[in-house]
């Protein structure tokens, strides 16, 4: 039971590129998250789903899109890449969407934007 | 605006000692509060959680205490341990709004041998 899995483990990017950041969860969990981590200012999130083919935007979604057309992968994708979107993103799942549920989060993906 | 404000930004404690991290929070819809753990190059993992119906929360060393009148909650490490050595994040979410987590913008903590 591999849990949340994130590729790639770094990147880094110019500002224009586009990129695709891969997360699988193999829990057959409906939720899914995409966080980013900055440093001293703790995980935003960006997107989040609630099952195949259905998300909603979270904190900071500008510059980010998110599809989801199975229940185990949730990739976000950067169009534009720009210095802003130098950070940590960590994909996390959760089995219900009730606010006690537990969410479990992937290793995370460092990426850099120059 | 920042919803969930932490305190320490960093912490040194000295083995065996305690470890007391601060969270503060604005908006009284907030009904669940998680704390998560997170070590170098990994994800953040439930360590404890609290809703404010109750004033402590103890597994292990760990302890929560909440003033909801304050809107205050606090993590306490008793006993802390070198391998306690992590980021520590507050978190805060309304359960009527989905699972969407606020967290605080997180507290290194070192347990020095």
């Amino acid at each position: 039971n591999a849990g949340v899995t994130q590729t790639p483990k770094f990147r880094i990017l110019k500002i224009g590129q586009s990129m695709t950041l891969q997360c699988t969860q193999d829990m057959n969990h409906n939720y899914m998250y995409w966080y980013r981590q900055d440093p001293g200012m703790g995980l935003k999130l960006i997107y989040y789903s609630v099952g195949a083919g259905i998300t909603d935007k979270g904190e900071v979604p500008n510059g980010y899109n998110v599809s989801r057309s199975t229940t185990e992968d949730f990739p976000l994708r950067l169009e534009l890449a720009a210095p802003s979107q130098t950070s940590v993103y960590f994909c996390a799942s959760s089995p219900r969407l009730l606010a006690t549920d537990t969410q479990y989060f992937g290793p995370g993906t460092r990426l850099t934007v120059l | 605006q920042q919803q969930v404000k932490q305190s320490p930004q960093s912490l040194i404690v000295q083995k065996g000692g305690i470890s007391i991290i601060n969270c503060a929070y604005e908006n009284t819809a907030f009904d669940y509060f998680p704390w998560y753990q997170q070590f170098p190059g990994k994800g953040p993992a439930l360590l404890i959680a609290i809703r404010p119906d109750v004033s402590e929360k103890k597994e292990g060393r760990f302890t929560i205490s909440f003033n909801k009148s304050a809107k205050q909650f606090s993590l306490h490490i008793m006993d802390s341990q070198p391998g306690d050595s992590a980021t520590y994040f507050c978190a805060a979410v309304n359960s009527g709004g989905y699972n969407k987590l606020i967290f605080g913008a997180g507290t290194r903590l070192a347990v020095h041998p």
